[in-house]
């Protein structure tokens, strides 16, 4: 199973761009990118989803170069209400559900 | 109308009680899961469930099992409680499988004194 390494937190400006990026080096070739997010006091929500280049919805933006090792999720102008905790999830098609793990995901901070 | 919801909110037990977390889900998912948050905020799935088989960590203890009546609900049974147990659970549902995407409710947070 691929594990994931993400920054614990980071803090942004009202406004401004947040990439959070996601390290996951030995991601299989049928694993995908998944991204959750995560209020206080609720379960985690999903945001986006890629297996390669970039995925855009009208949350968020994932980046995922060539080597598929990493994974840049881009949130545009962040709010405070995007304060929250994001985690990088890659699912793999084969294997056991038994061996999904969130693993720590990154804190983000917005202030104004 | 929420589509996962879970009860209670709050559990306050003392060690070695037995206890349930509820769980239910309007979606018309086919598979449900739980999940332990525990207080570094590592979430980790504990059971995988649908009509047709039941998925666990292997890391699970066997004092937690999941019971379900229909497919709509999913309960978390602890017996013998320990201090490590406190955490919060999630219990999540998905489409089809656990490599689609997953709708969590808001969470039990258990305290076990």
């Amino acid at each position: 199973l691929a594990k994931t390494t993400q920054p614990i937190s980071m803090d942004s400006y009202e406004g401004q761009e947040v990439n959070i990026t996601c390290s996951h080096n030995n991601i299989a070739t049928n694993d995908y990118i998944t991204w959750y997010q995560q209020f206080p006091s609720q379960g985690p929500r999903f945001i986006i989803q890629g297996y390669k280049t970039k995925v855009t919805n009208e949350v968020a933006s994932l980046f995922i170069p060539a080597d598929r090792k990493s994974s840049t999720l881009s949130l545009p102008r962040v709010s405070l209400s995007d304060t929250a905790v994001y985690y990088c999830l890659v699912v793999p098609l084969a294997g056991t559900a038994s061996k999904l793990t969130f693993g720590t995901g990154t804190r983000l901070q917005v202030t104004l | 109308d929420t589509a996962v919801s879970q009860t209670p909110k709050y559990l306050v037990t003392q060690m070695g009680n037995d206890k349930s977390i509820k769980c239910e889900q309007n979606l018309g998912h086919d598979t449900m899961y739980w999940y332990k948050q525990d207080s570094k905020k590592f979430l980790k799935i504990m059971f995988s469930y649908n009509n047709k088989e039941l998925i666990i960590n292997e890391t699970v203890p066997n004092r937690f099992s999941p019971k379900s009546p229909d497919k709509a609900h999913l309960n978390l049974h602890i017996n013998s409680l320990e201090l490590g147990d406190s955490a919060v659970y999630f219990c999540a549902s998905s489409n089809r499988d656990w490599k689609n995407i997953q709708y969590f409710g808001a969470g039990t947070r258990l305290s076990v004194l």
